[in-house]
């Protein structure tokens, strides 16, 4: 089983729908992160928890809705998306929140929206 | 503002040696990463430098300049699995990590 799991793989939705991406880690880690990943552009930080609290927003608009409900699971809800929110989206964890540790990604949630 | 800057692609072939460069403008600096993503898979951990040098790890080694703001991966032996982007991140003072847009590796037989 891999550290990092996210579900679903693929998802095409419109821009008036609504649905959640899933992320779970099974390494016992405090942190966890939602990047946004587009191609031939940096990994964008989007939101980080670390003990469950949302500790960085980094200027995320709102239709992009995050939850914790514990420190193994993260979910990414989305609302209202528009086309240029296509991308991969990769859930990672790591031990502390100050970067100086590793990252654990999962392999992501490949978004078109039409 | 902070940047990296690294090839966008790199050809090499199988069996040959590759250096990937990294150079970083940032506020600061607490250590570089580098990681492996193959294409449809998830990134993964390859290296962390936080002082001068060079670190060697099997088939790849990682140095790091702190004073010319500069970082290689180097890659031995070359494999046709070793095909996949390789991303290169800094911590700055803040222990913000910046990315960079990443390169890709395409090895030929």
């Amino acid at each position: 089983e891999t550290g990092v799991t996210q579900t679903p793989r693929h998802l095409v939705m419109g821009m008036t729908n609504k649905k959640s991406l899933k992320c779970e880690q099974h390494l016992g880690h405090n942190a966890m992160y939602w990047y946004k990943q587009s191609a031939k552009k940096p990994l964008e930080l989007m939101f980080v928890y670390n003990f469950k609290e949302q500790t960085e927003n980094n200027s995320v608009p709102s239709r992009f809705s995050p939850e914790c409900p514990n420190s193994s699971h993260l979910f990414l809800h989305l609302h209202t998306l528009q086309p240029e929110d296509s991308a991969l989206y990769l859930c990672a964890s790591s031990q502390g929140r100050d970067n100086t540790g590793e990252l654990f990604f999962g392999e992501g949630s490949r978004l078109t929206v039409l | 503002g902070q940047h990296i800057d690294q090839p966008t692609e790199m050809t090499a072939t199988e069996g040959a040696i590759v250096q990937i460069n990294c150079t970083y403008q940032t506020s600061g600096f607490n250590g570089l990463f580098w990681y492996q993503q193959h294409a449809g898979e998830a990134p993964t951990f390859l290296s962390y430098n936080v002082l001068d040098g060079l670190e060697e790890k099997g088939r790849f080694s990682s140095f790091l300049s702190r004073s010319k703001g500069y970082s290689y991966l180097l890659l031995k032996e070359l494999q046709m699995k070793d095909s996949a982007s390789y991303l290169c991140a800094v911590i700055d003072s803040n222990y913000q990590l910046i990315w960079g847009a990443g390169t890709k590796l395409i090895i030929k037989p």
